[in-house]
C-alpha cells in the first residue's frame, strides 16, 4: 500500500467550477501535511499547509481528518492558471523527509 | 536573494557513464534533501544531508548512488554506471533548520537526467 494515495485524475473542469481533491495516508505517525503544486516540468511549490482545524487561503480550502487519515483540497472559482498537478505531501514524526503522493493532474478549460 | 540552484538543468549520459548533479542551497540553509521523480510518478525521497554529514539515506539505492555535502561548495549527487532506469528528474531542496515538517523545504528547478 502506498504511504500517500491520490486519485491521479486527470480532472478536466470548466473555468469557474469548484473542484475537490482527496488524499489518504497510511502512517499514523504522520504529523505535518501539505498541498504542493507542480507545473509541467517544474519544481513543486508549497501551496498550503493543512491543519486539523482546517484552513483557507483565498479560493483554496484544506481540511485534515486525522481519525480517517484523510486530507482534502477544495478550489473554488477555478482559474485557467490553476491548471497543474496537485501533490499531497506528509511528513512523518521524527523524520526529515517529505512523502509525496503521485499527484492529481488538473486542467481548467476556458 | 537566490533560491536553490541546481546544475546542470539537463544532462544526457550514455549507459555506463557517471552522472554528477549539483545543488547549491538557499543562502544560509545548511540542510539539503534530494528527491527523484520518475515519469508520471510523485517525488521519492533519496537522502538528507547536513554540512559534511549524511543524516538519512534510507531512500538511496544501495549501489551506484552516493551523495555528499562538503563544508565548502555545493551538494553533489553522484550516479555511477548509469542505466536507462536512472532517467528521471532529480530535485534538491533546502531548509533553514531540520525540516521535520515545520520548516518549509524550498525546491530547486531540478536536473533532468536522460540515459541513452
Amino acid at each position: 500500500r502506498k504511504e500517500v494515495e491520490q486519485d491521479p485524475g486527470p480532472f478536466n473542469v470548466p473555468e469557474g467550477a469548484t473542484v475537490a481533491f482527496n488524499c489518504t495516508y497510511s502512517n499514523s505517525a504522520s504529523q505535518s501535511f501539505f498541498w504542493y503544486r507542480q507545473d509541467c516540468r517544474k519544481e513543486p511549490k508549497l501551496l498550503m499547509s493543512v491543519y486539523s482545524s482546517g484552513n483557507e487561503d483565498g479560493r483554496f480550502t484544506a481540511q485534515l481528518n486525522r481519525a480517517s487519515q484523510y486530507i482534502s483540497l477544495l478550489i473554488r472559482d477555478s482559474k485557467l492558471s490553476d491548471s497543474a498537478t496537485y501533490l499531497c505531501v506528509v511528513n512523518i514524526q521524527g523524520a526529515q523527509k517529505l512523502v509525496f503522493g503521485q499527484g492529481t493532474r488538473l486542467t481548467i478549460n476556458p | 536573494n537566490a533560491g536553490v540552484m541546481q546544475n546542470p538543468r539537463h544532462l544526457v549520459r550514455r549507459r555506463g557513464q557517471e552522472a554528477r548533479l549539483r545543488c547549491s542551497p538557499m543562502k544560509g540553509h545548511s540542510h539539503v534533501y534530494w528527491y527523484r521523480q520518475l515519469p508520471e510518478e510523485g517525488l521519492k525521497f533519496m537522502v538528507y544531508l547536513q554540512k559534511e554529514n549524511i543524516i538519512d539515506e534510507s531512500g538511496m539505492p544501495k549501489e551506484r548512488f552516493s551523495a555528499e555535502f562538503p563544508k565548502e561548495g555545493p551538494s553533489i549527487l553522484r550516479i555511477q554506471q548509469v542505466v536507462r532506469g536512472d532517467s528521471a528528474a532529480y530535485f534538491c531542496a533546502s531548509s533553514l533548520y531540520p525540516s521535520g515538517g515545520t520548516y518549509e523545504q524550498y525546491f530547486g528547478p531540478g536536473t533532468r537526467l536522460t540515459v541513452t
